[in-house]
């Protein structure tokens, strides 16, 4: 069974709009971590937000904020103002349980096309 | 910010050469580090977990005696792709972790490896 499903493939959205980008997990773990990662053209992954399984406040950095709603299993990531720079592809990715070495699974990505 | 620095950052090589890629972490000792693929096109998948001063943990379906993961000291892990053949081809990037529970995983900017 997928651990983190993204459902969007692709989205579009205008310059200065907000937009929403759904991430769903699937864990029986108590402790867990979710990510948000972007992957511009170039490769490399770009660590955006993180969510803690006992945060009780949505993450929010700068324009990224963390829709996190855990009874539904829901993280889903919301970029405020889109700027063209953020074209690109968008990782949704868990960390489970309370081990020192915890491993990331990432979902299968959503590309984020900016438009003028 | 950690920096996690990963060399080469492409690669062309011929059909049964070996290729290593080091993976550094820059300004934090990472006792773990990952190693994940990426298809074109795909998200990113754990191929191992490198822990420094022991043998690798392989995820299932990777192969062991292909995919060398040594990692001799807190700051250094290197994949040795032995025999590459083309369908090696692929772009492989390896991300650390920094020492508190809650630190995010910070990733190389990867490496493009073309069998030809």
């Amino acid at each position: 069974a997928q651990k983190i499903t993204q459902t969007q493939p692709g989205m579009f959205v205008q310059e200065k709009e907000a937009v929403t980008l759904d991430c769903t997990y699937d864990t029986s773990d108590q402790s867990y971590g979710l990510f948000w990662y972007k992957q511009p053209s170039s490769g490399e992954m770009i660590f955006l937000i993180y969510q803690g399984s006992y945060d009780e406040q949505n993450a929010t950095e700068g324009r990224y904020s963390l829709n996190f709603q855990k009874a539904r299993k829901s993280a889903n990531l919301v970029i405020s103002a889109s700027q063209l720079g953020d074209s690109a592809m968008y990782f949704c990715a868990m960390r489970e349980g309370g081990r020192s070495f915890q491993k990331l699974v990432f979902g299968t990505g959503t590309r984020l096309l900016v438009s003028p | 910010g950690a920096v996690v620095s990963q060399h080469p950052s492409r690669v062309i090589c011929k059909s049964g050469t070996s290729v290593k890629i080091e993976c550094r972490s820059l300004d934090f000792q990472a006792t773990t580090m990952f190693w994940y693929r990426q298809f074109p096109k795909q998200s990113l998948m754990l191929m191992a977990t490198s822990n420094e001063g022991s043998k690798a943990t392989y995820e299932q379906g990777v192969e062991k005696d292909k995919f060398l993961i040594n990692h001799a000291s807190l700051t250094l892990s290197t994949l040795t792709v032995t025999s590459a053949h083309p369908e090696d081809s692929s772009f492989y990037i390896c991300s650390a972790r920094g020492t508190s529970y809650n630190s995010p995983l910070h990733f190389g900017n990867g490496t493009r490896l073309t069998v030809t």
